[in-house]
């Protein structure tokens, strides 16, 4: 069974740099037909799609979001530079089928905060 | 970019049926067959329930069912029960490779 496991700082400082860590367990981020990816949502909104490992961004955060995927260590990674408070939010990892055609699994999400 | 339209807030006693809109344009939900829908309760993630519009995931009760004309699409709940309280997202792939929701509809069971 599929596990996705998000771990980073709950707590970034405005203008820095917000960095997570999904980790992959029970099939490989190698394998083929489907995207790596993350969503968040902010405290009592919506859901907001961030990007993938292959290269998709949503074009509101583009200039600030890098995600990159690590065979060797079987997890991928979001980097979003220059965060706000508009930045809070809960940040879903997720496994994405091709076409966007559903998120089938979904880590259990980590809040993170921008604050001083 | 401009979220799906959905409906802020919906209701029904159980038993009943309810539809949860989801609108787009041409460049979204009217161009391709690639809506799914997402039950979340309040503190979890959220749950896929529909994708391929009308297709449920393994495991999802048959109560759920989704549908879409021109660039609407639609989650039908049938037979209310208190646990289907929660809210509900829809999504849909967008052209240029892109992912968008809904705002997200709050189903109550009355």
């Amino acid at each position: 069974q599929l596990q996705l496991q998000e771990s980073g700082p709950g707590l970034v400082k405005p203008s820095e740099t917000l960095s997570l860590t999904c980790i992959v367990s029970g099939d490989s981020v190698s394998s083929r037909g489907y995207y790596w990816g993350w969503v968040r949502q902010p405290p009592g909104k919506g859901l907001e799609w961030i990007g993938t490992g292959s290269g998709h961004y949503n074009p509101s955060l583009k200039s600030r979001v890098t995600i990159s995927v690590d065979t060797s260590k079987n997890q991928f990674s979001l980097k979003l530079s220059s965060v706000t408070a508009a930045d809070t939010a809960v940040y879903y990892c997720a496994k994405i089928l091709f076409w966007f055609r559903e998120i089938d699994y979904w880590g259990q999400g980590t809040l993170v905060t921008v604050s001083s | 970019q401009s979220a799906l339209t959905q409906p802020a807030s919906v209701s029904g006693s159980p038993g009943q049926s309810i539809t949860i809109s989801c609108t787009g344009t041409s460049s979204d939900v009217g161009g391709y067959n690639y809506v799914s829908w997402y039950q979340q309760h309040t503190g979890k993630a959220p749950k896929p329930i529909i994708y391929d519009v009308t297709n449920r995931p393994s495991g999802v009760s048959n109560r759920f069912s989704g549908s879409k004309s021109g660039n609407t699409a639609s989650l039908t709940i049938s037979g209310l029960q208190a646990e289907d309280e929660a809210d509900y997202y829809c999504s849909s792939y967008r052209t240029g490779d892109a992912l968008v929701f809904g705002g997200g509809t709050k189903l109550t069971v009355l």
